[in-house]
């Protein structure tokens, strides 16, 4: 099993620019999440999706917006990329809830310059 | 909304010897306290976790410990290994509900051979 597959692995944007973070899991979990991690500020939630057809925003949604396409593809974009959107994203899912074990992909660095 | 502390963010242990990271949360609602490692390039991986049922819980080398009275958790890593060198995470949050995980900042471990 792949696991979690997150693609690109690495980005380089422009001011205002946009562009779409995919991210997909072949575990049949129902639950998705997108992360950013930055250095001294661990892993913050940016959005969350429940079920197919849900989503919830976490504790930084601000520039940022998701589709959960299907039960397997949670994406995240970014309309208007800014430089404090630079950091390295992380996708997770879990078969239920939040609480119980998260399975990561393994990150996108993104840029914006 | 729940706030998790984490110490140190830097630690360098000799192999061979005990690690030991603390973190301290808000919330006294929060029950569920996991511990996450991330290596070099790749995404967090769950290395254990506790519920607040417990005080304390092992797997092999690693062990956390629970204080709910003072709110704080631990983890324990004994006979560390160069492969031990990674960025832990610890959480916490509520069971029930709809409460998303909150991670503290991050310890980098480097164990020196």
């Amino acid at each position: 099993n792949a696991g979690v597959t997150q693609t690109p692995k690495f980005q380089v944007l422009k001011t205002g620019q946009s562009m779409t973070l995919q991210c997909a899991q072949d575990m049949n979990h129902n639950s998705m999440y997108w992360y950013r991690q930055d250095p001294g500020m661990g892993l913050r939630l940016i959005y969350y999706s429940a079920s197919e057809g849900t989503t919830d925003k976490g504790e930084v949604p601000n520039g940022y917006n998701v589709s959960r396409l299907n039960k397997r593809e949670f994406s995240l974009r970014l309309e208007s990329a800014a430089p404090s959107q630079t950091s390295v994203y992380f996708c997770a899912s879990s078969e239920r809830g939040p609480n119980e074990k998260l399975f990561f992909g393994s990150g996108t660095q993104l840029s914006v310059l | 909304g729940e706030n998790v502390e984490q110490h140190p963010s830097t630690l360098s242990v000799q192999e061979g010897d005990s690690a030991v990271i603390k973190c301290t949360y808000s919330d006294s609602a929060s029950n569920y306290f996991p511990w996450y490692k991330q290596e070099l390039g790749k995404g967090p991986q769950l290395i254990i976790d506790i519920r607040s049922n417990v005080g304390e819980k092992k797997d092999q080398r690693i062990a956390v410990t629970l204080n709910k009275t003072a709110k704080h958790f631990s983890l324990h890593i004994t006979e560390t290994q160069p492969e031990d060198s990674a960025v832990y995470f610890c959480a916490a949050s509520k069971l029930s509900g709809a409460q998303k995980l909150v991670f503290g900042q991050g310890t980098r471990l480097t164990i020196n051979p």
